[in-house]
């Protein structure tokens, strides 16, 4: 089955800066990857998805981009805020299966 | 409208003791998803529903868990003989279809705690 690795654990940046969360998975057949942002106690909340057909989508201030060759996909954060400190989660699915977690990145944002 | 809501909110037991966990998922949602997320760690996913359907239940941790879904709508979460290994933050999420590329909403989680 599919195994997503996300990187790194915990990140802490100025507020300002850039921060960038990093996930491969294993399934070649994988073709949606969306990511989840959980605030302090909350559920996680959809904030970007990707589909394979496409290798970067942008939405203000947040990116996701996509390497199927590599099986790896990344967000990005630019002119980081207090508000985005939270708990980042990447998933992949081949589209008809459960979605499969990475461990998920806590983000600090230092202002 | 309604977002995901689970009940309680909280939930302390002794050891041994039986839990019943509550979701009642967006009106219209089929799909159904149950998680566990200990504390500081991820998504632990746990089992999910099509319709009152659950095709895979290898993904419960033991054979003291079950969980039900009736009528398409609610589900409950039921951990037999609990022990303290089972203390965490239970999510529901659904989805209007089981199909990935459709969103899951989360609801806020039940707190369990094993004494």
């Amino acid at each position: 089955g599919e195994n997503v690795e996300q990187h790194p654990s915990t990140l802490s940046v100025q507020e300002g800066d850039s921060a960038v969360i990093k996930c491969t998975y294993s399934d070649s057949a994988s073709n949606y990857f969306p990511w989840y942002k959980q605030e302090l106690g909350k559920g996680p909340q959809l904030i970007i998805d990707i589909r394979s057909n496409v290798g970067e989508k942008k939405d203000q201030r947040i990116a996701v981009t996509l390497n199927k060759t590599a099986k790896h996909f990344s967000l990005h954060i630019t002119e980081t805020q207090p508000e985005d400190s939270a708990v980042y989660f990447c998933a992949a699915s081949e589209g008809n299966t459960p979605l499969v977690f990475g461990k998920g990145t806590r983000l600090s944002v230092i202002a | 409208g309604a977002g995901v809501s689970q009940s309680p909110s909280n939930k302390v037991t002794e050891k041994g003791k039986d839990v019943e966990l509550r979701c009642d998922p967006i009106s219209g949602h089929t799909a159904l998803y149950w998680y566990r997320q200990s504390l500081g760690q991820g998504l632990e996913f746990l089992i999910y529903f099509q319709g009152n359907s659950a095709p895979d239940k290898s993904g419960l941790p033991s054979d003291r868990f079950s969980a039900e879904r009736t009528g398409g709508s609610v589900s409950t979460l039921t951990i037999q003989r609990t022990q303290q290994e089972d203390s965490a933050v239970y999510l529901c999420a659904s989805s209007l279809e089981l199909a990935a590329y459709n969103e899951q909403f989360f609801g806020p989680g039940t707190r369990l705690t094993v004494l």
